[in-house]
């Protein structure tokens, strides 16, 4: 089946660093990637979708110069959080859609981003 | 604009009972529906699907029917297993291609033996 490899699983890092999520589609091309970010407990909350080649549409209340999204190939997308802060301390999934099929969606497995 | 609400949890049942977690929708066109398994500290897996009206998904003996006619997708299962113990997903996308999927609060299951 589909598989979107996302790494890495977990991260610390310091306050005011950047940090970069990478979501690599292994057997099959994402054309459009979606963002979420999870706080504890609670929901999914979509943060931006992306299409190959094009810039990412931010959902309200993103801030796009933050969380900047690149999805320059059909396998590959990018998160960086910019200048972090511990707020920004979150769980983030990707998720992918491409050519899987109707109504394929395939979910990487998440990282756990502290921000200390 | 489309949104799923989902029943509040948590919901605690002892093995072998039934199982019911609501799940109703509000959307525009045609969309279709999915409950979403997450284990502590992982990522989502699609447990099943709904494509249209009347259309049952089911898998590990999980099962839930795309009812337009009350719009709702209520996940069922008639007996549980400790291991079925997860925060569970309700979940439709547009009918557009490309479009997110949007999804429901979360309802935690803890299932004891």
């Amino acid at each position: 089946g589909a598989v979107v490899s996302q790494h890495p699983s977990r991260v610390i890092c310091k306050s005011g660093t950047s940090v970069k999520i990478e979501c690599r589609s292994l057997d099959f091309q994402a054309t459009t990637m979606f963002w979420y970010r999870q706080f504890p407990k609670q929901s999914l909350m979509l943060m931006a979708t992306s299409n190959e080649g094009s810039k990412a549409t931010y959902e309200q209340g993103v801030e796009k110069d933050k969380f900047l999204i690149n999805h320059a190939s059909l396998t590959l997308s990018t998160l960086t959080v910019t200048s972090a802060h511990p707020e920004d301390s979150s769980f983030y999934i990707c998720s992918a859609t491409g050519t899987v099929g109707a109504g394929g969606y395939t979910f990487g497995s998440g990282t756990r981003l502290t921000v200390v | 604009g489309n949104s799923v609400t989902q029943m509040e949890g948590p919901v605690t049942l002892s093995e072998e009972a039934f199982l019911t977690i609501n799940c109703t929708y509000t959307a525009t066109g045609y969309p279709s529906l999915f409950w979403y398994v997450q284990y502590p500290g992982e990522g989502l897996q699609l447990l099943l699907k709904a494509t249209k009206a009347d259309d049952k998904g089911s898998n590990k003996g999980f099962e839930a029917t795309y009812r337009k006619e009350t719009t709702s997708f209520h996940l069922e299962k008639g007996s549980v297993q400790v291991s079925d113990s997860a925060v569970y997903f309700c979940a439709l996308s547009g009918d557009q291609a490309g479009t997110a999927l949007i999804f429901g609060k979360g309802t935690t299951l803890s299932v004891s033996s």
